[in-house]
């Protein structure tokens, strides 16, 4: 599986835009972009996923470089419940198995 | 969407012991995920639960330390064997399929003594 590069925290004001980056210099041609984040005590989520094109969905958006080898998730308003662990996850659904590998995400504090 | 929930939520268990954690999913899934989150770590995989064969491990976990079963296209568990303190972990059951989402449970929080 390609492996993804996130910084280990960031910080934002509550109410400010935040840009979550990652690379993934290694990434093929049919890898999929996919991110999720865990809040405190849960289960992780969902976020948004994409191959090239940017994506918008209400939680957030994504932005994918020209070349696949980074992307940024974007929340265009940070709130405090946004203060989570979010992961950058590469995945290709072409392969027999849909089983997600977590790296070690970016940790999100979000202040008030 | 799918509702996923696991018993027990949490426990305390000796060393030595097994404990069995059941995932129960609100509809009929393709894959069913077991993932271990150590204390302060990230998830680590550690087998797909296949309905009606045996489970696909991933490398550093074996069968005979964390048996699955998978009966049917909605349940499975997980038992952790012969525990010792550092299976200390959250264990969490994940489904997927055939849409773009999977979908995570509330994990199952385990204490060893």
């Amino acid at each position: 599986d390609a492996k993804t590069t996130q910084p280990n925290s960031m910080e934002s004001n509550e109410e400010e835009p935040v840009h979550l980056p990652c690379n993934h210099s290694t990434i093929s041609g049919t890898d999929y972009i996919h991110w999720y984040r865990q809040l405190p005590s849960q289960g992780p989520e969902y976020v948004i996923h994409g191959l090239t094109s940017n994506v918008n969905n209400r939680m957030a958006s994504l932005a994918i470089a020209e070349d696949r080898k980074s992307s940024t998730l974007i929340l265009h308003r940070a709130t405090l419940r946004d203060a989570a662990v979010y992961y950058c996850i590469l995945r290709d659904p072409s392969g027999s198995s849909y089983k997600l590998i977590f790296g070690s995400g970016t940790r999100l504090l979000v202040r008030p | 969407s799918a509702v996923i929930s696991q018993k027990p939520s949490r426990d305390i268990c000796q060393r030595g012991t097994s404990l069995t954690i059941q995932c129960q999913v609100d509809s009929q899934v393709t894959m069913m995920f077991w993932y271990r989150q150590q204390p302060g770590q990230s998830l680590t995989l550690i087998a797909t639960a296949n309905q009606g064969s045996e489970a696909t491990y991933e490398s550093g976990f074996v069968i005979d330390k964390f048996p699955i079963s998978r009966p049917n296209l909605t349940f499975s568990t997980l038992t952790v064997s012969n525990m010792s303190p550092e299976d200390s972990s959250i264990y969490l059951c994940s489904v997927g399929g055939l849409s773009y989402e999977q979908y995570f449970g509330p994990g199952t929080r385990l204490t060893v003594t």
